[in-house]
This record gives structure tokens, sequence and C-alpha cells, in this order.
């Protein structure tokens, strides 16, 4: 089934030690989002992809930062995580000119 | 921006009754109106959608209605079962804007009981 994985599913890490979340799908989607969910709030854009050009949200904190190598990849890179970072991370993936996006599982997050 | 609002936040229903949870929107731009399901632990699901040129579109047990004039739009679930207790979203998207980004409103936890 084409589908939206991301690893981990679950992660810890300490507070200022930089930490990456990884998404990689099987759609063959040329759009690749990331957004933030914090408990119990509504999902937040934080920045996305359209093939290979990056386009970052305003309000996105610098020590967020992206990555994808290629069409399937993309990763999450948090330079130095706060104890305000800990959330559910959650990747989408969506075709240009298309509105429909569609979530993988996410990733939960934990700062100690 | 856009700014999507949501209500209720909660809503408890017994099985086999209606849910009704309602959206408003605040960019006339707007084109989509995508609702999500969302379960405890799992990313958002895509339940339905409906366009701006549309006013209603159904789906077996679930409909949804926009009022373009009113900015605002419905999701309504009939026959509500046990399994459809989960957190819903709306959101709201431009093909005005980069990515066509989702904005979301706040949600509602939908508890059906047996």
């Amino acid at each position: 089934d084409a589908m939206v994985i991301q690893n981990p599913r679950y992660q810890v890490t300490q507070f200022g030690k930089p930490v990456t979340l990884s998404c990689s799908q099987t759609l063959n989607h040329n759009v690749m989002y990331w957004y933030q969910q914090k408990s119990s709030q509504a999902p937040k854009l934080l920045f996305h992809y359209y093939d290979k050009d990056f386009n970052n949200e305003a309000d996105t904190p610098d020590n967020f930062q992206s990555r994808r190598p290629n069409t399937s990849f993309c990763f999450l890179d948090i330079r130095s995580p706060g104890l305000g970072d800990a959330a559910m991370y959650l990747c989408a993936t969506g075709e240009q000119g298309h509105h429909e996006q569609y979530f993988g599982p996410g990733t939960r997050l934990t700062v100690t | 921006g856009e700014n999507v609002e949501q209500h209720p936040s909660t809503l408890s229903v017994q099985e086999g009754d209606s849910a009704v949870i309602k959206c408003t929107y605040s960019d006339s731009a707007s084109n989509y109106f995508p609702w999500y399901k969302q379960e405890l632990g799992k990313g958002p699901q895509l339940i339905i959608d409906i366009r701006s040129n549309v006013g209603e579109k159904k789906d077996q047990r679930i409909a949804v209605t926009l009022n373009k004039t009113a900015k605002h739009f419905s999701l309504h679930i009939t026959e509500t079962q046990p399994e459809d207790s989960a957190v819903y979203f709306c959101a709201a998207s431009s093909s005005r804007d980069s990515g066509y980004a989702l904005n979301f409103g706040k949600g509602t936890s939908l508890l059906v009981t047996p």
C-alpha cells in the first residue's frame, strides 16, 4: 500500500541535544510537509518542500531545519531542542496543484 | 492570514445519534475545506473534503456543507458508532498560498457512548 512512514514513532532526546526525525513516502508526491502538533492543539505547519524548493513558514523557529535528499525522503532536524519543542511531529505529502494532504502516523518527541 | 474557528471543542453523543461540528473561516480566497479524523497516537486521516464550487458533499454516514457567503462549513455524522470517537479537525486552504498550506481549526473531541 502506498503510504507515509515516519521513524521513529517515539523519540526521547535531552535538552540541547540535536535530534533528527525522518519521513519517507511511497506515494511519489512532489510536495512534503512538516507539522508540529502540541498536546490538544491543531497541527501547525513548519515548512514544506515542493520538489527540492524549501518553503519556510514565517514563524518557524531557526532551531528547526529540514533536508530533502530525494523525492521519497524528508528529514526534520532540531538543532538544540528545548522543553517547549516536545510535541508530535507530523509529516504529510501532496501533489503540487492539488490540495489533498496525506499524513504519516507522527513521531512523538519527548525532551528531558 | 487565514483564521479557522471550530466549535464545539468537545461533543458527546449517544450511539445512533447525529453529530455536527461547525467551522468558520476568514479568508475569502480559501477554496478547499477538508476534514480530518485523528485517533489517539495516530496521524490525521482525511475523511471528506469539499471545494468552494460545491455546496454539499456526502459519503455514506458523513456529509459536509459549505456556505461561502457566510464563510462557514460543517461536518455531519449520522448514525454515530463508538468507533467514530476521535478528534476531528477542520481546515481551510487557498490555491493562492504556497504549497496549499492547511490552516487547521483547534479540533473537536467527539465521544460516542454505547
